[in-house]
């Protein structure tokens, strides 16, 4: 099956500072991809779609300011976490739908393990 | 709207032992269905899937039949291994592209 590739799969930051999570599409094109996020023993929370070219779109709740989406081509999309806080650690996990099938199956990324200290 | 129901775990079973893990839904139109897997620290990994109803989605000894008339996508395993030890999502996918995913069901299997 297509493959996505996040990174990175762990990342330790200081309060205040930024980061930056990268999801590949490595050999599929993507016009669509998706954040989720995904709280200790719990489901996945959709966070935003990413349109390659264009704004993402983001689930009620979510702060677009906080978590900045680019979508910059067909086989990249960035989430950044912008001024982090302890309250951000979480285990975040990017999807991407081939656009060529139409298949409606998405392919998961191996996720990001956020800890802000 | 969409959702999806799904059983609550933990679920532990010992190994050899007969798997179900309950799944529902309720969606505009006609959604296909999946059950995705995560292993300890990692994403989620396609296990099966449904796309019409009536079609049995099977893999590794999984399967999962797409019951319409019940809403229902149940998952069965005749008999779990301790390598299937893992949280199982039900999820469906509608018009729109967006995925819809049940709470997950944390399964572990006992020697």
């Amino acid at each position: 099956g297509a493959v996505v590739s996040q990174h990175p799969s762990r990342v330790i930051c200081k309060s205040g500072t930024s980061v930056k999570i990268e999801c590949r599409s490595l050999d599929f094109q993507a016009t669509t991809m998706f954040w989720y996020r995904q709280f200790p023993k719990q489901s996945l929370m959709l966070m935003a779609t990413s349109n390659e070219g264009s704004k993402a779109t983001y689930e009620q709740g979510v702060e677009k300011d906080k978590f900045l989406i680019n979508h910059a081509s067909l086989t990249l999309s960035t989430l950044t976490v912008t001024s982090a806080h302890p309250e951000d650690s979480s285990f975040y996990i990017c999807s991407a739908r081939d656009r060529r099938t139409m298949n409606t199956e998405a392919f998961f990324g191996q996720g990001t393990r956020l800890t802000v200290v | 709207g969409n959702s999806v129901t799904q059983m609550e775990g933990p679920v532990t079973l010992s190994e050899e032992a007969f798997l179900t893990i309950n799944c529902t839904y309720t969606a505009t139109g006609y959604p296909s269905l999946f059950w995705y897997v995560q292993y300890p620290g990692e994403g989620l990994q396609l296990l099966l899937k449904a796309t019409k109803a009536d079609d049995k989605g099977s893999n590794k000894g999984f399967e999962a039949t797409y019951r319409k008339e019940t809403t229902s996508f149940h998952l069965e395993k005749g008999s779990v291994q301790v390598s299937d030890s893992a949280v199982y999502f039900c999820a469906l996918a509608n018009t729109g592209n967006q995925f819809y995913f049940g709470t997950g069901t944390s399964l572990t299997v006992i020697p």
